[in-house]
């Protein structure tokens, strides 16, 4: 059960778009479309942005968008706002009812 | 309003035991999987157990298997995790968290699964340390 791997730190300006990466294996990302994504502001806990690889629950901006190919997911955050500074983790299950988290990546809004 | 709140968090010697609690609100509790998430100071996430709704499985990550024992209590809307044998690694903010279940034609299956997280607790700290 090793992180999948995503960048420590990303970083844009408002209205850009950042990708944040996810890489993982064959027994998870790239073996199931369950892969999901989840925000978190410091102090509080995680909130899921992007479930399904791409889908997004109701009443997450659209801007907030999930992809992947191959082992490797990605979530894109398009027209960057202030409020978006946060650490973002993806996750996956495995199939064997176990579940891995990324290390987390912060995104900075310069 | 769907709500989780952990409790039984606290400071234990290295070797100690400590069980928390989770309880939840304003859903069907015995529908959904329950699972423990945990996060170190200033680290990332890491997944550390599941039940199935209904008790009859557990799974547990690697680095707690054989030492944490998660459990339910369906009738009083309560999950656990009992915690032995505790490490300093261990130290760590302990999310009781639901995973979301499948809607199929507007009825919620319980059990079904959907693998990702729709509701997280505040969290409780447990702390490792002599």
């Amino acid at each position: 059960q090793s992180a999948l791997i995503q960048p420590r730190s990303v970083s844009g300006s408002p209205g850009q778009s950042v990708t944040i990466s996810c890489t993982g294996t064959s027994s998870e990302v790239g073996g199931y479309d369950y892969v999901s994504w989840y925000q978190q502001s410091p102090g509080k806990a995680p909130k899921v942005i992007i479930y399904d690889v791409t889908k997004r629950p109701s009443g997450v901006p659209y801007r907030f968008s999930g992809s992947k190919s191959g082992n490797t997911a990605s979530l894109t955050i398009s027209g960057l706002q202030a409020e978006d500074e946060a650490d973002y983790y993806c996750c996956s299950s495995t199939g064997s009812y176990t579940w891995v988290f990324g290390g987390g990546t912060k995104v900075t809004v310069l | 309003q769907v709500h989780l709140t952990e409790s039984g968090g606290g400071v234990v010697q290295p070797g100690g035991s400590l069980r928390l609690s989770c309880v939840g609100s304003a859903f069907t509790f015995s529908a959904f999987g329950m699972h423990w998430v945990r996060q170190a100071p200033g680290k990332g996430l890491e997944w550390v157990a599941i039940i199935w709704y209904d008790g009859s499985e557990k799974y547990y990550g690697d680095s707690v298997k054989g030492r944490f024992t998660i459990s339910r209590d369906n009738f009083k809307n309560t999950v656990f995790l009992e915690m032995n044998n505790l490490r300093a690694e261990d130290t760590a903010i302990y999310y009781c968290v639901r995973e979301e279940i499948h809607i199929v034609q507007g009825v919620p299956q319980p059990g079904l699964g959907t693998h990702w997280f729709d509701t997280w607790g505040q969290g409780a700290l447990v702390t490792v340390s002599s």
